[in-house]
């Protein structure tokens, strides 16, 4: 089966800083990529997500790549605020079938005031 | 739209005591999931449904059994708790298609003591 790593586990960066998290995975049939971040005590929610036939995305500060050779993709964020603090999951899924993603062990970011 | 919703919010049981945890949606998604949120382990599938009167392990399954009492509801059955079933649980549904967002509920924080 599909299998999802994510680096670094805990990121700490200054305000205004940029903060990017990693993720491999091992299916290169893999072909759906989100992202959500939760909040402390919330529910996971969607904030982002790519399509292998698509090397980037961007909504506003945040931007999602993906280099399917490498089979790996990454969470851009610039101009990292306060409330960016939470934690970020990445997630892998292929076509055909049941839709079920197969996430990483997540991300806590933590944005310095 | 209420979205998906869970209950309860938090539980402690004993060891070997039994409980269902509910869940619905009112957004007429066929697929339905179960996961648990345990530190520094992402997301992990419990069971999940992909339509009304269909349900399936996922990469956790021991210790659990779940219903799928119409297209609206899923629930989490646990016969015997044990501590290793201390968790964050999480229920989900999705549209169909391979290219969709889940929608998480708010979570239960379940304590075996």
């Amino acid at each position: 089966g599909e299998n999802v790593e994510q680096h670094p586990s805990t990121l700490s960066v200054q305000e205004g800083d940029s903060a990017v998290i990693k993720c491999t995975y091992s299916d290169s049939a893999s072909n759906y990529f989100p992202w959500y971040k939760q909040e402390l005590g919330k529910r996971p929610q969607l904030i982002i997500d790519i399509r292998s036939n698509v090397g980037e995305k961007k909504d506003q500060r945040i931007a999602v790549t993906l280099n399917k050779t490498a089979k790996h993709f990454s969470l851009h964020i610039t101009e990292t605020q306060p409330e960016d603090s939470a934690v970020y999951f990445c997630a892998a899924s292929k076509s055909g079938g049941s839709y079920i993603p197969t996430f990483g062990r997540g991300t806590s970011l933590i944005v310095h005031p | 739209n209420a979205g998906v919703t869970q209950t309860p919010k938090f539980q402690v049981l004993k060891t070997g005591q039994s409980m269902t945890l509910q869940c619905a949606q009112d957004m007429n998604h066929n697929s339905m999931y179960w996961y648990r949120q345990d530190p520094g382990m992402g997301l992990r599938l419990i069971y999940y449904s992909a339509s009304e009167g269909t349900t399936d392990k996922g990469e956790v399954p021991n210790g659990y059994n779940v219903s799928r009492l119409n297209k609206r509801e899923f629930s989490l059955r646990l016969e015997s708790a044990a501590p290793s079933q201390t968790s964050v649980y999480f229920c989900a549904s999705s549209n169909d298609g391979h290219y969709n967002e889940q929608f998480f509920g708010p979570g239960t924080r379940l304590t075996v003591l």
